[in-house]
């Protein structure tokens, strides 16, 4: 069965520190990959993606991510968080390839100490 | 550029009722997707719409519904309201079909969601 994992419901870190979020998947073949964040009342914003090529992606906000397809994991990475960074973060697979559906983890929680 | 709306922004209902969210997706996006985000878990599939037709659907009983219209706006209903029924219902819209390539895989763009609650 398709599914996302991710090990840390919350998380907290000091502002300037660096952060790191865990994601691991089961799929048949290499998913599409997507970390989306979500502040309080705002909707659901796309990072980052991973579709092929190189396994370490850029994404918005300064935050990246590093696909191991050995590993089976796609974790986000940012070296010095802001206290804008305060929010939850889904890590998301592609799911079957005729519907576009998303399959998402259940999130982390992300606080960042001042 | 207008992004993808959602109305109400807040709905109560009752068990046993029936409910209607609505959705416009962004300017030139044809391509809607509906999800299910209960407390404190990930938003959970429940069925998309290309061209008007479902196109694929989640885990979800028949009394969840939808349809999408030709300007590529969309509605989810829901019959018979139970409790678990209670959570916020994302609705995305993305500019083409999706999954039906390994190029054609793009973004889906969220809306803020409806947060209904039934009592």
């Amino acid at each position: 069965a398709q599914s996302v994992t991710q090990p840390d419901i919350h998380i907290t870190v000091s502002e300037g520190a660096s952060l790191e979020l865990r994601c691991n998947y089961s799929y048949g073949a290499t998913p599409y990959l997507f970390w989306y964040v979500q502040s309080p009342g705002q909707g659901l914003q796309l990072l980052l993606k991973y579709f092929s090529g190189d396994t370490l992606v850029q994404g918005i906000k300064g935050f990246e991510a590093e696909f191991k397809r050995s590993q089976s994991s796609f974790n986000l990475r940012k070296p010095s968080v802001h206290w804008s960074d305060a929010a939850e973060y889904f890590c998301v697979i592609g799911g079957s390839s005729n519907t576009g559906k998303l399959i998402f983890g259940q999130g982390t929680t992300l606080q960042v100490k001042p | 550029e207008t992004g993808v709306t959602q109305s109400p922004t807040h709905l109560i209902k009752t068990r046993g009722q029936q409910v209607t969210l609505r959705c416009s997706s962004q300017s030139g996006h044809n391509t809607v997707s509906w999800y299910q985000q209960a407390l404190g878990q990930g938003p959970q599939f429940i069925f998309q719409y290309y061209r008007e037709e479902e196109n694929g659907r989640g885990n979800f009983p028949p009394r969840f519904s939808g349809l999408q219209f030709p300007n590529y706006s969309s509605e989810l209903n829901v019959n018979a309201l139970e409790l678990d029924d209670s959570a916020l219902y994302l609705c995305a819209s993305s500019p083409q079909r999706t999954g039906s390539g390994t190029s054609s895989y793009n973004e889906q763009f969220f809306g803020p969601g409806t947060r209904l609650t039934v009592l």
